[in-house]
């Protein structure tokens, strides 16, 4: 398996642009869970998905971030508009049902909005 | 909720001396990780481990949730060690938390 996927690798956009990034969780992991590093705040969990359904969102910071999982291979984070402050790493990870491994991190995108 | 201490927050070493890394969660957890991230930023799953002891390679890791603490042990160190360790603990569902991290520096 190729892992967790996303994309893209780094994004450099503008204040008030929208951005979307992109997740492929690893095949036959039922749940997946998007993650924001920052220096000041470190690793925090924005939302997660269990067999697509949105589970728990208490971590999305604003009205402007929204995500979406509309099938068990692909999850989409947006931001809009974006802010200076938002720019970040954001991270995705999936898991399998029976988690006896735990939590595959992607290599995550480099947010920067200037 | 859940509070996850890791210490100590920055250590540096020789290469090739051994170190121990220590998690501290202050409530039950059905699951604990430890995650490195290195100088990239890329974070590798290096344990599972709710209870009991692991090894791999050179990295150990020792949970004993009865008394909520984790250990991470690294021997004979390598640059290549270099970054950040994480330990994560679950205690419901799938909502985990993150320690702040020890950063390690190896130095050659």
């Amino acid at each position: 398996d190729a892992g967790v996927i996303q994309s893209p690798r780094h994004e450099v956009t503008e204040m008030g642009q929208e951005v979307t990034l992109r997740c492929k969780p690893i095949s036959g992991h039922n749940s997946l869970f998007w993650y924001r590093q920052t220096m000041m705040r470190g690793l925090e969990l924005l939302i997660y998905f269990n067999n697509n359904v949105p589970i728990d969102d208490s971590g999305m910071p604003e009205d402007r971030f929204s995500a979406k999982m509309p099938n068990a291979s692909f999850s989409t984070l947006k931001i809009q508009p974006s802010e200076p402050r938002d720019s970040a790493v954001y991270f995705c990870a999936s898991a399998g049902a029976v988690s006896t491994d735990g939590y595959t991190f992607g290599s995550g995108t480099r947010l920067t909005v200037v | 909720g859940i509070q996850v201490e890791q210490s100590p927050p920055d250590l540096i070493l020789q290469e090739g001396a051994n170190s121990t890394l220590r998690c501290n969660f202050s409530d039950s957890v059905n699951n604990l990780q430890w995650f490195h991230q290195n100088p990239w930023g890329q974070l590798i799953n290096l344990f599972y481990i709710p209870s009991g002891t692991k090894q791999n390679g050179r990295l150990s890791a020792t949970t004993v949730a009865t008394e909520r603490y984790s250990l991470l042990y690294i021997s004979s160190s390598q640059t290549t060690d270099s970054g950040v360790y994480f330990c994560a603990v679950r205690t419901g569902g799938f909502k985990t938390i993150f320690g702040a991290g020890t950063r390690l520096f190896v130095k050659a």
